[in-house]
């Protein structure tokens, strides 16, 4: 298997524009988070999906911030309007319900630069 | 809330010796995991090691070992002749509930680890 994919791995862009990340889960995984990892914050959790469903959203900062999931093999989180203090590592991680302990598997992460 | 604290920023370990990291958690939950993930240069998040709350043996796989106390909720990571390839990020986190209640990881903050030659 592939693992997660996560695209693209480096993003650079001017505040005010959007942002759209992309994540591919491991086949057949039924959970999906989203995390991000600043210097100040650490790893922190952004929102998770359970059979492409949003089941906890708490962690999202704010209204700029969506994530979808339309299918079981496709996931984005978007920033509109992007912010320099939106510039983090974001990781997409994927699980399945009852395989190894629901082990979360992650993406390489994508670096966001808001200039 | 659950917190995971990891009092280390920094450690530095010598080729082929023993290096021990830090964690601490707050839970008033009974069932959990805990897990030690690993994060080199490259930024790919690596699962070490992973401890169910209700087992008493200490996990290990190969030179990595945790030390387990749970009333002291403690949960340290014990590298045992540390090779330049363990140079990396230790994130601690904990994970609450069985059976898929809850999916959330809880990471702390980190200890760089440095392996000098």
């Amino acid at each position: 298997d592939a693992g997660v994919i996560q695209s693209p791995r480096h993003e650079v862009t001017e505040m005010g524009q959007e942002v759209t990340l992309r994540c591919k889960p491991i086949s057949g995984h039924d959970y999906l988070f989203w995390y991000r990892q600043t210097m100040m914050r650490g790893l922190e959790l952004l929102i998770y999906f359970n059979n492409n469903v949003p089941i906890d959203d708490s962690g999202m900062p704010e209204d700029r911030f969506s994530a979808k999931m339309p299918n079981a093999s496709f996931s984005t989180l978007k920033i509109q309007p992007s912010e320099p203090r939106d510039s983090a590592v974001y990781f997409c991680a994927s699980s399945l319900q009852g395989f190894s302990y629901n082990e979360q598997f992650f993406g390489p992460g994508t670096r966001l630069t808001v200039l | 809330a659950q917190t995971v604290t990891q009092s280390q920023p920094e450690m530095s370990v010598q080729e082929a010796e023993t290096v021990t990291l830090s964690c601490t958690y707050d839970t008033s939950e009974s069932d959990y995991y805990l897990f030690w993930y690993k994060q080199p240069p490259s930024r790919q998040m690596i699962l070490v090691i992973r401890q169910e709350a209700y087992k008493q043996q200490n996990a290990t796989e190969n030179r990595f070992s945790v030390n387990f106390q749970k009333a002291a909720k403690s949960f340290s990571l014990k590298i045992s002749d540390s090779q330049l390839g363990d140079a990396a990020m230790y994130f601690c986190a904990y994970r609450g509930g069985y059976g898929g209640a809850t999916n959330k990881l809880i990471f702390g903050t980190g200890t760089l680890l440095a392996v000098q030659p």
